[in-house]
């Protein structure tokens, strides 16, 4: 086990629901992310959060809106997907936002259908 | 950009033999840190690379960076069942942005 933990692991879901994604990190660590992993893409950072501040967010739709309650917690809230989201959505964490390692959680195999 | 390229993005490899894959950007990087995920799992970070030709080894696993911090290897050797997995190289980048390459899948045959 790394130290993060992610909720609920598999998630089915049609294109005009609402459902959110739970990560909590156990680490004591400052800095945490959203990737999105897709088949034969590379991974994809979507949101960075350092302090719960967010300094990062890479051109992701508005229909994906995270939320950084505290340096522990991170939350992805989905509404009107589309099937093309369909993907393993992982959550890291890491000491700060710079030259350290990220430790990931186990991901939230999405199906959006 | 600041994109790495990783090569191959498939190999099979019979178990006993030896094994490498590669990783190359077209910049200049700060440092590169080599992942692992296996099927149906997570990345795991393996190594950091920092110093410009430095060479780490973990068991059986040899890593290194390149003279012009653009390039790096993993190299297995003697490999294992265990050694199935996605191995990942991530570049980081002046600005601290880490950038992930593909990943090279490797299927070890026994």
């Amino acid at each position: 086990e790394t130290g993060v933990t992610q909720t609920p692991r598999h998630l089915v879901m049609g294109m005009t629901n609402k459902k959110s994604l739970k990560c909590e990190q156990h680490l004591g660590h400052n800095a945490m992310y959203w990737y999105k992993q897709s088949a034969k893409k590379p991974l994809e950072l979507m949101f960075v959060y350092s302090l719960e501040e967010r300094v990062e967010n890479n051109s992701v739709p508005s229909r994906f809106s995270p939320e950084c309650p505290n340096s522990s917690h991170l939350f992805l809230h989905l509404h009107t997907l589309q099937p093309e989201d369909s993907a393993l959505y992982l959550c890291a964490s890491s000491p700060t936002v710079g030259h350290h390692e990220q430790y990931f959680g186990p991901g939230t195999r999405l199906t959006v259908t | 950009g600041q994109q790495v390229m990783q090569i191959p993005q498939y190999q099979h490899v019979q178990e006993g033999e030896d094994f490498t894959t590669y990783c190359n950007s077209s910049t200049t990087l700060s440092n590169i840190q080599w992942y692992k995920q296996r099927p149906g799992g997570h990345p795991v970070f393996l190594i950091q690379l920092v110093k410009s030709g430095e060479v780490k080894k973990q068991k059986r696993l040899t890593f290194q960076f390149g003279e012009a911090k653009k390039n790096s290897s993993l190299h297995i050797t003697a490999t294992q069942t265990t050694d199935v997995g996605t191995y990942f190289c991530a570049g980081r980048y002046g600005n601290n942005r880490l950038a992930f390459g593909k990943g090279n899948q490797v299927v070890v045959i026994p």
